[in-house]
């Protein structure tokens, strides 16, 4: 089993949709977790951070069960430049190390 | 948010050379920076964590003798990719996370090495 899971996607979804990513990871001592975003041939930029209480920036959405061992990420309102690979982001507790899921592929159409 | 940069940006070389990147962070001090390594389509692959002062801790698989790590001083680790194959060709990216901060990493820009 994979550490962290994503559906790849790819999700095609048009301009103004709300779309949802989901993420489970395996170890359940991770203390961190993280939605970073990363454009095609660029460097992962950090989205946001996930807190257990969930948190909301802007059209932006987390959530995080500890139980579950599940991270979401729901974008509203879906604008062009949200497309994007989505990566979630665990950290197992080592040492800053960061595990990478797969990412999730999202196409935001006209 | 902390900047780090990498150079170069993009690499072309020939087989068999050795290849050097370098990660700096321009506005902090990183006593760890980590590289990591990504195909298309596929996650970044964390390599090895860069420790300032010390060695390189690699992951397994990751070969230490192909994949050299200097992280000489508290803003530069450079990853040396040495007799460089065709199988190495890549996107190498780097981060680094501020001291005594919260859990987030800043990633370099990455350098595209292409190996004919």
């Amino acid at each position: 089993r994979k550490e962290v899971e994503q559906d790849p996607g790819p999700f095609n979804v048009p301009e103004g949709a709300t779309v949802a990513f989901n993420c489970t990871y395996s170890n359940s001592a991770s203390q961190s977790f993280f939605w970073y975003r990363q454009d095609c041939r660029k460097e992962p930029k950090l989205l946001m951070s996930v807190y257990s209480s969930g948190n909301e920036d802007g059209r932006f959405t987390a959530q995080l069960n500890r139980a579950s061992q599940y991270i979401s990420l729901l974008i509203r309102d879906s604008k062009l430049s949200d497309s994007a690979t989505y990566l979630c982001v665990v950290n197992p507790g080592s040492a800053r190390q960061l595990t990478f899921g797969s990412g999730t592929q999202l196409t935001v159409l006209p | 948010g902390a900047v780090v940069s990498q150079h170069p940006s993009r690499v072309i070389c020939k087989s068999g050379t050795s290849v050097k990147i370098e990660c700096r962070s321009l506005d902090f001090q990183a006593t760890t920076m980590f590289w990591y390594r990504q195909f298309p389509k596929k996650s970044l692959m964390l390599m090895a964590t860069s420790n300032e002062g010390s060695k390189a801790t690699y992951e397994q698989g990751v070969e230490k003798d192909k994949f050299l790590i200097n992280h000489a001083s508290l803003t530069l680790s450079t990853l040396t990719v040495t007799s460089a194959h065709p199988e190495d060709s890549s996107f190498y990216i780097c981060s680094a996370s501020i001291p005594g901060t919260a859990r987030e990493q800043f990633f370099g820009p990455g350098t595209r090495l292409t190996v004919l």
